[in-house]
């Protein structure tokens, strides 16, 4: 079965530099929700996007954006990299209020 | 704010046995509950689900338990095998509010022995 693609796997920037994450959801899901889950942690939920509409929201910093494009596919945009946004990123997709499905995940690491 | 919490970080059981991992949460408007396992540098992976208007249900060597008197549910695996292995998490949220965001639990690793 599809399943939540994520690009790229792995991602290493500087300090100040900006990053793009990219979500593609799986097939007939309308629904896109972000996490961020740092070492030995729990994700935490960043954003969702429901129908390209910015739906929930979470602890996002205002130094990240994102938004949901007509072919469903979400991108995460993020300026200003601290070393504290080392985390993993996952991105899951869903039919709108079912069950949410998680992609790979991006590993960012800030130096 | 929602708060879930699960009760112990590490969980080590012989591999046969059954586990049981638990999990509580604050918000009593949350009505939809998630149990995921997670392996090492993967991705959250479904296991089961149950919403507030149920307090059982089963899958394959699976079952999920709420008691929304105690705010509490539980995930409890039969015969456990090597592959059971990983982090659990529970995960809730509010399904009248659309594509909310779920909350999760600190996460309980699930150790097999031999």
């Amino acid at each position: 079965a599809a399943g939540v693609i994520q690009s790229p796997r792995h991602l290493i920037k500087e300090k100040r530099e900006t990053a793009t994450l990219k979500c593609y959801p799986i097939p007939r899901h309308d629904t896109v929700y972000w996490y961020q889950q740092g070492p030995g942690q729990d994700p935490q939920f960043l954003i969702s996007f429901y129908e390209k509409m910015q739906s929930d929201k979470g602890s996002i910093p205002d130094r990240f954006s994102a938004q949901q494009f007509s072919d469903y596919h979400s991108e995460l945009n993020m300026s200003s990299l601290e070393l504290g946004d080392s985390a993993l990123y996952f991105c899951a997709s869903s039919p709108v209020r079912n069950t949410q499905y998680f992609g790979p995940g991006t590993r960012l690491t800030v130096l | 704010g929602e708060s879930v919490g699960l009760h112990l970080p590490t969980l080590s059981v012989q591999e046969g046995d059954n586990s049981i991992i638990n999990c509580a949460y604050s918000n009593s408007a949350s009505d939809y509950f998630i149990w995921y396992k997670q392996e090492s540098g993967k991705g959250p992976q479904f296991i089961i689900d149950i919403r507030s208007n149920m307090d059982k249900r089963q899958g394959q060597r699976v079952t999920v338990l709420l008691n929304k008197t105690v705010k509490h549910l539980s995930l409890q695996i039969a015969a456990t095998q090597p592959g059971d292995s990983a982090v659990y998490f529970c995960a809730a949220s509010y399904s009248g509010g659309g594509a909310d965001g779920l909350t999760f639990g600190k996460g309980t690793h699930l150790i097999i022995q031999p």
